[in-house]
C-alpha cells in the first residue's frame, strides 16, 4: 500500500525559473493538501484540493503560486518566477474524505526540497 | 487568530526515561488533535490523535492527554529510545474546516 508519493525529492532552480512539484495521493484518497516548511519551523498550510476542484487556497501566496489536481494524474504545485525566499520543503498530504466531521487525519509524503540559487 | 504553539522548543531526555511534550492551542472550536513526528529530511509521520470528547488516549508507548479547560495537549512517550529523536508537532482541526494547523514543533534529544 504505497504512501503519498512526491517528486522530485530535491529541486534546484535559478531565480526567475519555474518549479513544478508533483504529488500522488495514497490509494483511495481523493483529497490533497500542500504545506510549506521553512528550516526550523512548522508546516504552513497552503492549499487543499480534491479532483478538479480547489477547496481552500487561503494559505497560497497571491502571486506566482498555483495548484491543481486534475481528474487524471498527480496534483501539481507550480511556482513561477521563483525567488530565494521560495526555498523550502514542500509537503503534500492526502486524506480519504473531507472534514464534514472532525477527525480529518492526513498522511504526508516525504517532501520536495526546493532550493533557489 | 487561531494558533497552535508549544511551550518548549527543545527537550532533552535520558534514554529509558519518559518524555512529555506539551502543546497549547487557542482555538476554542478545535475538536480534533493530532501528534506528528518528523525525522530529519522526512515528512511528518502520524503518531496518535484524539477527539475533543476524550481526555486521554493511549497507543503503543505513547499517550495523548487533552485538557480542554486550559486548552492544553501533551504527548507522553514511555521508555524513550534513540529512535524517538525527532521534532514533534501538535496539530489541530475543527469541524467544517479542511485544513490542519500545525504548531512550531519541539525537538526531542535522547541522551545516552
Amino acid at each position: 500500500n504505497a504512501g503519498v508519493m512526491q517528486n522530485p525529492r530535491h529541486l534546484v532552480r535559478r531565480r526567475g525559473q519555474e518549479a513544478r512539484l508533483r504529488c500522488s495521493p495514497m490509494k483511495g484518497h481523493s483529497h490533497v493538501y500542500w504545506y510549506r516548511q521553512l528550516p526550523e519551523e512548522g508546516l504552513k498550510f497552503m492549499v487543499y484540493l480534491q479532483k478538479e476542484n480547489i477547496i481552500d487556497e487561503s494559505g497560497m501566496p497571491k502571486e506566482r503560486f498555483s495548484a491543481e489536481f486534475p481528474k487524471e494524474g498527480p496534483s501539481i504545485l507550480r511556482i513561477q518566477q521563483v525567488v530565494r525566499g521560495d526555498s523550502a520543503a514542500y509537503f503534500c498530504a492526502s486524506s480519504p474524505r473531507s472534514s464534514d466531521s472532525s477527525g480529518n487525519t492526513i498522511y504526508f509524503g516525504e517532501g520536495s526540497w526546493l532550493t533557489v540559487v | 487568530g487561531e494558533s497552535v504553539g508549544l511551550h518548549l522548543p527543545t527537550l532533552s531526555v535520558q534514554e529509558g526515561d519518559n518524555s512529555i511534550i506539551n502543546c497549547a492551542y487557542s482555538n476554542s472550536a478545535s475538536d480534533y488533535f493530532i501528534w506528528y513526528k518528523q525525522e530529519s529530511g522526512k515528512g511528518p509521520q502520524f503518531i496518535i490523535d484524539i477527539r475533543s470528547n476524550m481526555d486521554k488516549r493511549q497507543g503503543q508507548r505513547v499517550t495523548v492527554l487533552l485538557n480542554k479547560t486550559v486548552k492544553h495537549l501533551s504527548l507522553q512517550i514511555a521508555a524513550t529510545q534513540p529512535g524517538d529523536s525527532a521534532v514533534y508537532f501538535c496539530a489541530e482541526n475543527e469541524v467544517g474546516d479542511d485544513k490542519i494547523i500545525f504548531g512550531k514543533g519541539t525537538r526531542l534529544h535522547i541522551l545516552p
